[in-house]
């Protein structure tokens, strides 16, 4: 079975401070991860993803994630915050790359950015 | 970018009635797939679909729940007789065909209050 634990349900920045949301998983087969963002009133979209390769991953809006295997880790970062990366994030690991099959789903953070 | 609409955007019922939470995928899109989430709780998966058929479903997903694609574009999913428990945000998804594009796409959601 996987799971996923996203360390901190609400994280407050200072706009142009860096954004750090912590994600560890558990798969017992090697894993695809996902950052999804949920802007308010919207659906989730992918951020980015990792599957093979090169573990330092880049996505939309300036974000990246290092997957890191020896700690089981896929934390997301971005080096300056924005008012509009005020949102809700969802760390999701899954054993189907080509699927984004069954997602499973961490508990998500939420992130205010303050001026 | 193309967009996965569901309805309503909130639907309130009483215990032990029926609803029909609706969803049009994205039109090119052949696999569907709804998962919700219950305040406070983590995205949880329900079932996939693909090829007039359920491919996958979770424990969640009993008798009570059905899914169904009764014509070229819309996604439905039936509870037959909800239960105050049954009350979550439910999202649609959809994706292309296996090997083209595997991006996951989710509507904005339907918030459903069962009292």
């Amino acid at each position: 079975a996987q799971s996923v634990t996203q360390l901190g349900s609400h994280v407050s920045v200072s706009e142009g401070a860096l954004v750090l949301l912590r994600c560890n998983y558990s798969s017992s087969v090697p894993p695809y991860l996902f950052w999804y963002v949920q802007y308010p009133n919207q659906g989730l979209q992918l951020l980015l993803k990792y599957t093979t390769g090169a573990t330092l991953v880049k996505g939309i809006n300036g974000f990246e994630a290092e997957f890191k295997k020896s700690e089981t880790s896929f934390h997301l970062t971005k080096p300056s915050a924005h008012m509009s990366d005020a949102a809700e994030y969802f760390c999701a690991v899954s054993d189907n790359e080509a699927a984004g099959n069954k997602l499973t789903f961490g508990g998500g953070t939420r992130v205010l950015v303050k001026p | 970018e193309p967009e996965v609409t569901q309805t309503p955007s909130h639907q309130v019922t009483q215990m032990g009635q029926e609803v029909i939470l609706r969803c049009v995928p994205i039109s090119n899109h052949l696999y569907f797939y709804w998962y919700r989430q219950i305040l406070g709780q983590k995205v949880e998966f329900l079932v996939s679909f693909y090829n007039n058929e359920i491919s996958e479903k979770s424990e969640i997903f009993d008798d009570q729940f059905s899914v169904e694609r009764p014509d070229g574009s819309n996604f439905t999913l039936k509870i037959r007789s909800t239960k105050l428990e049954d009350s979550a945000m439910y999202f649609c998804a959809s994706r292309a065909v296996r090997g083209n594009n595997e991006k996951l796409f989710f509507g904005s959601g339907t918030q459903l209050s069962v009292l």
